[in-house]
């Protein structure tokens, strides 16, 4: 199956800073990338819709200014999570789609990355 | 808008016992739903998925799921538990060209 890599897989930092991670879809192209955070014992929530070359569509109550997302290419979505704080702490999931239009496609999760902010 | 629910945060059974994992789900148009298993500290990996078609899925590991319109139900079973399938198990749903909307997640526990 496809397959859907994320760096790094865990981070820690200190309160005020920035930090990105990176999603690639390793032997398919993507058109469109999903966000996910997971919080401890907790499900996935949805955070963001990106598309390659266009912006991406937050969910409500997810603040764009503080979780910036970037689809530059087809193999390649970005999440920065600026002057991270404390409550940012949590597992950030992304996943890849090959062509959103094909709604029988599967989403092909990431192995996730684990943020600390201390 | 879609929901999912599971019933259940901790289900445990003996090993060699069915497995049953409840999901109920709501969308405002035709679903499209997803058994997703996390085990620890690794990714969510697909189990099965209803698309079209016959509503009884099979997928990995021996699991299957029935997609039963009338209850709104997309229930995961299988026949008879092994310890390796301790694990999360999630549910989700997908209404349209969005991402996944999952259930908080069903924590399987096998007895020896």
């Amino acid at each position: 199956g496809a397959v859907v890599s994320q760096h790094p897989s865990r981070v820690i930092c200190k309160s005020g800073t920035s930090v990105k991670i990176e999603c690639r879809s390793l032997d398919f192209q993507a058109t469109t990338m999903f966000w996910y955070r997971q919080f401890p014992k907790q499900s996935l929530m949805l955070m963001a819709t990106s598309n390659e070359g266009s912006k991406a569509t937050y969910e409500q109550g997810v603040e764009k200014d503080k979780f910036l997302i970037n689809h530059a290419s087809l193999t390649l979505s970005t999440l920065t999570v600026t002057s991270a704080h404390p409550e940012d702490s949590s597992f950030y999931i992304c996943s890849a789609l090959g062509d959103p239009t094909r709604l029988t496609d599967t989403q092909y999760f990431g192995p996730g990355t684990r943020l600390t902010v201390l | 808008a879609q929901s999912v629910t599971q019933l259940g945060s901790h289900v445990s059974v003996s090993e060699g016992a069915l497995v049953l994992l409840r999901c109920n789900y709501s969308s405002s148009v035709p679903p499209y739903l997803f058994w997703y298993v996390q085990y620890p500290n690794q990714g969510l990996q697909l189990l099965l998925k209803y698309t079209t078609g016959a509503t009884l899925v099979k997928g990995i590991n021996g699991f299957e799921a029935e997609f039963k319109k009338s209850e709104t139900s997309f229930h995961l079973t299988k026949p008879s538990a092994h310890m390796s399938d301790a694990a999360e198990y999630f549910c989700a749903v997908r209404g349209g060209a969005d991402g996944l909307t999952f259930g908080k997640g069903t924590h399987l526990i096998i007895q020896p």
